[in-house]
């Protein structure tokens, strides 16, 4: 059962443009949502979070929106850049003692922002 | 500072043979995970060690898949008897603190790429 869902497996869109790639999921446990980036032959770095009872955080050209009653986040990217060409990939996590912090991730979409 | 390193980079065996693949943790890190992403898909948990407390090794796919962490620090991941389908990248990531006080950020390293023939 794929709890976290990124139905897009691409997306291409040109310099200065916002790109908007989405994520879905299905446990309404989860406490915390991450993106991360991974470029080829490189391990994920983390862009950014979100707490569950916030529903936006904004960290320079990178937003997320939260939507808790539609089990859905998103990353906005203003403007895009070349060199934000990379896979991005959506995360959860639980929280409370018994959590041990594992992320559960989406499949990854792959965003290539044209010059 | 160093990040996360593991070893080898790339590893390509024959089926029904063992492999040991190795992480190093940021030093003072006291969480180390192993994930691994198999051909377009994510990230999928493994393993996951925290200090001395037990491993919680719910994500491990069967019980030819081990790993170990030694001294707190490096970590072993074994996979006995290989299998076609266990031809993917396998990811460790490290954090500060204890994630049952709340999200604490995970550092990966590059991944070592298996191949099983």
């Amino acid at each position: 059962d794929q709890q976290v869902k990124q139905n897009s497996p691409s997306l291409s869109v040109q310099e200065g443009r916002i790109s908007i790639l989405n994520c879905d999921y299905t446990n309404s446990m989860f406490d915390y949502f991450l993106w991360y980036k991974k470029y080829p032959a490189e391990g994920p770095t983390f862009l950014i979070s979100i707490s569950s009872i916030k529903d936006k955080n904004e960290d320079g050209r990178f937003t997320v929106f939260l939507n808790k009653s539609a089990k859905h986040l998103s990353l906005h990217i203003v403007p895009s850049q070349p060199g934000d060409s990379a896979v991005y990939f959506c995360a959860a996590s639980g929280a409370g003692s018994s959590n041990t912090g594992k992320l559960i991730f989406g499949q990854g979409t792959t965003l290539q922002v044209k010059p | 500072g160093a990040g996360v390193s593991q070893s080898p980079s790339n590893k390509v065996t024959e089926k029904g043979k063992d492999v040991e693949l190795r992480c190093d943790p940021i030093s003072g890190h006291t969480a180390l995970y192993w994930y691994r992403q198999s051909l377009g898909q994510g990230l999928e948990f493994l393993i996951y060690f925290q200090g001395n407390s037990a491993p919680d090794k719910s994500g491990l796919p069967s019980d030819r898949f081990s790993a170990e962490r030694t001294g707190g620090s490096v970590s072993t991941l074994t996979i006995q008897r290989t299998q076609q389908e266990d031809s993917a990248v396998y990811l460790c990531a490290s954090s500060l603190v204890s994630p049952g006080l709340g999200y604490n950020e995970q550092f990966f390293g590059p991944g070592t790429r298996l191949t099983v023939l």
